[in-house]
């Protein structure tokens, strides 16, 4: 069991749906991060959250947009995606974001986009 | 740009040893990292290992890195069916950002 847990761990959404992915991470860390994870290809970073403020947005589509209401918690909003948008998105925390800070990811939320 | 590239496969039988091979691309990169996913679950920290540093021995794990060929590897003594995961190579590319490869799936036949 990690510290870091996902909700849901598989969804199946519609391009027209709105849904979003949950992470709560039970380790007192200050960091938190989304990536996306596609078959085979290099795990991707989308988000990076440093004691509540967003300190990282790696290009991301603005139909992903996170949301971390306070260093427990970290929601990624998902509306209209598009069938390449299906991957696995991993949340990850550390104890303060940057370098040498050790990463604990969560199982990840396996998304389909019909 | 930033880039870090692993082979996508490797097999070996149980008891031999896995060479799991990596390049990156930032030359100023002060740590990297070997992280393992098993099935259905999210990447661990395996080990790490600085810049400043050639090799690090841990059990039966072993990283090498040659910071001039910009290569990392990791050898896995007595490979166990145990072992057999996605492993990836990771590097800190500056500020807050870690670039992962794509991964190296290891087959531990028994």
């Amino acid at each position: 069991e990690t510290g870091v847990t996902q909700t849901p761990r598989h969804l199946v959404m519609g391009m027209t749906n709105k849904k979003s992915l949950k992470c709560e991470q039970h380790l007192g860390h200050n960091a938190m991060y989304w990536y996306k994870q596609s078959a085979k290809k290099p795990l991707e970073l989308m988000f990076v959250y440093s004691l509540e403020e967003r300190v990282e947005n790696n290009s991301v589509p603005s139909r992903f947009s996170p949301e971390c209401p306070n260093s427990s918690h970290l929601f990624l909003h998902l509306h209209t995606l598009q069938p390449e948008d299906s991957a696995l998105y991993l949340c990850a925390s550390s104890l303060q974001a940057g370098g040498g800070n050790e990463q604990f990811f969560g199982p990840g939320t396996r998304l389909t986009v019909l | 740009g930033e880039d870090v590239e692993q082979s996508l496969f490797l097999s070996v039988r149980e008891g031999d040893s896995s060479v799991i091979n990596c390049t990156y691309t930032d030359s100023s990169s002060t740590y990297l990292y070997w992280y393992k996913q098993e099935p259905g679950a999210g990447l661990q920290l395996l080990t790490y290992i600085f810049s400043n540093m050639d090799m690090k021995q841990d059990q039966r794990l072993t990283v090498l890195l040659n910071k001039k060929d910009k290569h990392l590897s990791l050898r896995i003594a007595d490979t166990q069916t145990g072992d057999s995961a996605i492993y990836f190579c990771a590097e800190i590319a500056g500020g807050f950002k870690t670039i992962f490869g794509a991964g190296t799936r290891l087959f531990v036949k028994a």
